[in-house]
């Protein structure tokens, strides 16, 4: 079975940093590209950034771009997403996503549908 | 990136129809035939329902379809059932290499 299972949430103060990880199971990790996608309390889906799966490319927002970093180690089936300078705008549930690409589109590169998804974690941003 | 476009809420009652659509620009559904559809069912995470525009990954159900014309995509739910009640969304693929996600659209079973 296809698993994602994320942790590292927690309360963390304006302005400090946090690291999030995501463990995979149930697919050749390394052979695909993944995501992650944020909700605000009370919010809509919001895409974060997304990698790909030899880790060479990466893709953000532009709400996080230069704040928030994507990488994975391949070697322990493990997405990360390290935030910094973080902002009370930043409080939601942080969702990791295995990405599945268009119709005869390879899996390595593609990031434009997420097709599993992990439960999710939570991060508060606050005072 | 501005969200894309949907209504907040729509109904039906059980057996009918309804459709939710999902407005971009030039830069995204229009440009892209990478447009997807999610339903988020409370307090769970998103799962797939179409992409590709109209395609449905294995398992969902053919009571679900997608379209789209032009800068609009459609997601329409025929056969309305109680389990339908959720929150969906689109999203799209657009010319900044990222990706874009609508509003979410309510979606209530009389």
């Amino acid at each position: 079975e296809v698993q994602l299972v994320g942790s590292g949430g927690g309360l963390v103060e304006p302005g400090g940093s946090l690291r999030l990880s995501c463990a995979a199971s149930g697919f050749t990790f390394s052979t695909h590209a993944m995501t992650w996608v944020r909700q605000a309390p009370g919010r809509g889906l919001e895409w974060v950034s997304a990698i790909v799966g030899t880790g060479t490319n990466t893709y953000y927002a532009d709400s996080v771009k230069g704040r928030f970093t994507i990488s994975r180690d391949n070697s322990k089936n493990t997405l990360y997403l390290h935030m910094s300078s973080l902002r009370a705008e930043d409080t939601a549930v942080y969702y990791c996503a295995k990405a599945s690409p268009p119709e005869g589109y390879s899996t390595y590169y593609y990031y434009y549908y997420m097709d599993v998804w992990g439960k999710g974690t939570t991060v508060t941003v606050s005072s | 990136q501005s969200a894309l476009t949907q209504p907040a809420s729509v109904s039906g009652s059980p057996g009918q129809s309804i459709t939710i659509s999902c407005t971009g620009t030039s830069s995204d559904v229009g440009r892209y035939n990478f447009v997807s559809w999610y339903q988020q069912p409370p307090g769970k995470a998103p799962k797939l329902l179409i992409y590709d525009v109209s395609h449905r990954p294995s398992g969902v159900s053919n009571r679900f379809s997608g379209s789209k014309s032009g800068n609009t995509a459609s997601l329409t739910v025929s056969g309305l059932q109680p389990e339908d009640e959720a929150d969906y969304y689109c999203s799209s693929y657009t010319s900044s290499i990222t990706l874009v996600f609508g509003g979410g659209t309510k979606l209530t079973v009389l």
